[in-house]
């Protein structure tokens, strides 16, 4: 059975880093073709794709703002984590990891989600 | 980037058919693969898988969901609707990537 939960802070101040993990099971990220995304949806608006790393340990990066983030793996291959820099008040939203069984593959488990507030 | 785009709301009533459509801005077909993919999403739940490469039903969908299209233009019908297909649909491509990109949704209501 597959599972992804997310976690993070809850809320952070403008100009802080958010460090976010994604834990998950029922797959390895060691499995060839795996795939494990940051996607995030403020509230009442659509999806935006973040970030993605691979089993091969490659990174893919929404241009839109690769210069703020950062994904990494753990070498258990059972975690995923986001770091996103300079975070402001547009970064309020609930962030998902989700999993794909390839780069042009989607999304076929989600995690639940974590709602991020970032506030003064 | 690849903009997707689809009608914000569709009204239906129960038993009736609901097709909910999505634009892209340029192709997202390589070869015989269309690389457009369906996902439900309730209020406060995550998004689930419902077709994907266009025209394939996820595992565990019912076959009242079905999609259909190639290029830039995808539909995806739901017919019979029920009760609890209520929720926003959205389309996302895989064609070009980073970024794979979503629509804006579209929120299916009762008539």
């Amino acid at each position: 059975q597959v599972t992804l939960k997310e976690s993070g802070p809850g809320m952070l101040q403008p100009s802080k880093t958010l460090s976010l993990t994604c834990s998950f099971s029922g797959f390895s990220l060691s499995t060839s073709g795996m795939v494990v995304s940051w996607i995030r949806q403020p509230s009442g608006k659509s999806l935006e794709w973040l970030a993605a790393i691979d089993w091969d340990g490659d990174k893919y990066y929404n241009p839109s703002l690769k210069s703020r983030l950062t994904v990494s793996k753990d070498t258990s291959n059972t975690q995923v984590f986001l770091k996103i820099t300079s975070v402001d008040i547009a970064d309020t939203a609930t962030y998902y990891c989700a999993r794909s069984s390839g780069i042009r593959v989607p999304f076929d488990y989600w995690g639940q989600g974590v709602m991020v507030t970032v506030s003064s | 980037d690849i903009v997707l785009t689809q009608s914000p709301a569709l009204a239906v009533s129960l038993g009736q058919r609901a097709t909910i459509s999505c634009r892209a801005s340029q192709s997202v077909s390589i070869s015989r693969y269309n690389l457009m993919h369906w996902y439900q999403q309730k209020p406060g739940q995550q998004p689930k898988l419902l077709i994907y490469r266009a025209s394939n039903l996820a595992s565990g969908i019912p076959a009242r969901f079905s999609g259909s299209g190639s290029g830039t233009d995808f539909t995806l019908t739901i017919n019979p609707v029920q009760a609890d297909d209520i929720a926003t649909y959205y389309c996302q491509q895989s064609r070009e990537s980073p970024p794979y990109t979503f629509g804006a949704g579209t929120k299916l209501e009762l008539k």
